[in-house]
């Protein structure tokens, strides 16, 4: 079975500066998709990022990039120039690419995003 | 258009009853899952379904069940709720079986006392 690993129970940053947000998995696949997610007090689940690990690019939108390491298994994820609409949890995510996403996303337990304006 | 909608919002259950909560995908998404969020947690899979048919199941007891109408809604049923039952239940869609991105409502707040 996969796991995700997030090891920063909550990160603080100043309105402005960059952030990283760690994640680690791990699986005994070599194709999957990871996924950062964002849980803002609404509880809402919004896609932030997608990555195929057969794309060797790191995916960036906007002010949102990834650094995946497909050897360390490790997939962390930038957001530059914090906003204060950015405090929210953030989820990272696995997902089988066989199977059709019959066995689901597999979710760390979570960084908490504090802006400091 | 309309995201994917859920209901309740809120439920206050006791030990032992049944519980049945709704979703309704965006509209042309025929694929539905469910899961359950635990506080302080990540959310964890407990059901696919796609077509009418369950296409997979997370770790979760034969308490849990649900289904998915000829409108692509679906219901997830827990019957003889415990306490450790009590959760956020998100519901997603997407567009078919395979790799689309999963879109998520609101969540049902499920408290069992």
């Amino acid at each position: 079975a996969q796991t995700v690993t997030q090891s920063q129970p909550e990160m603080s940053v100043q309105e402005a500066e960059t952030v990283t947000l760690s994640c680690t998995y791990d699986t005994s696949e070599s194709d999957y998709y990871l996924f950062w997610y964002k849980q803002p007090p609404s509880r809402q689940m919004i896609l932030v990022i997608r990555q195929e690990a057969y794309k060797q690019q790191n995916a960036t939108e906007n002010r949102f990039s990834v650094n995946f390491q497909k050897a360390a298994k490790s997939f962390s994820l930038k957001i530059s120039d914090s906003q204060l609409g950015d405090a929210a949890m953030y989820f990272c995510a696995y997902r089988s690419y066989s199977g059709g996403g019959a066995d689901g996303l597999t979710f760390g337990k979570g960084t908490h995003l504090i802006i400091q304006p | 258009d309309a995201g994917v909608t859920q209901s309740p919002t809120h439920l206050i259950k006791t030990r032992g009853q049944h519980v049945t909560l709704r979703c309704s995908p965006i509209s042309g998404h025929k694929s539905v899952s469910w899961y359950q969020q635990v506080l302080g947690q990540g959310p964890q899979f407990i059901f696919q379904y796609y077509e009418k048919e369950e296409r997979g199941r997370g770790n979760f007891p034969d308490r849990f069940s649900a289904r998915q109408f000829p409108n692509y809604s679906s219901e997830l049923n827990v019957n003889a709720l415990l306490l450790g039952d009590s959760a956020l239940y998100l519901c997603a869609s997407t567009l078919d079986r395979g790799n689309s991105p999963l879109h998520f409502g609101n969540g049902t707040r499920l408290t069992v006392t």
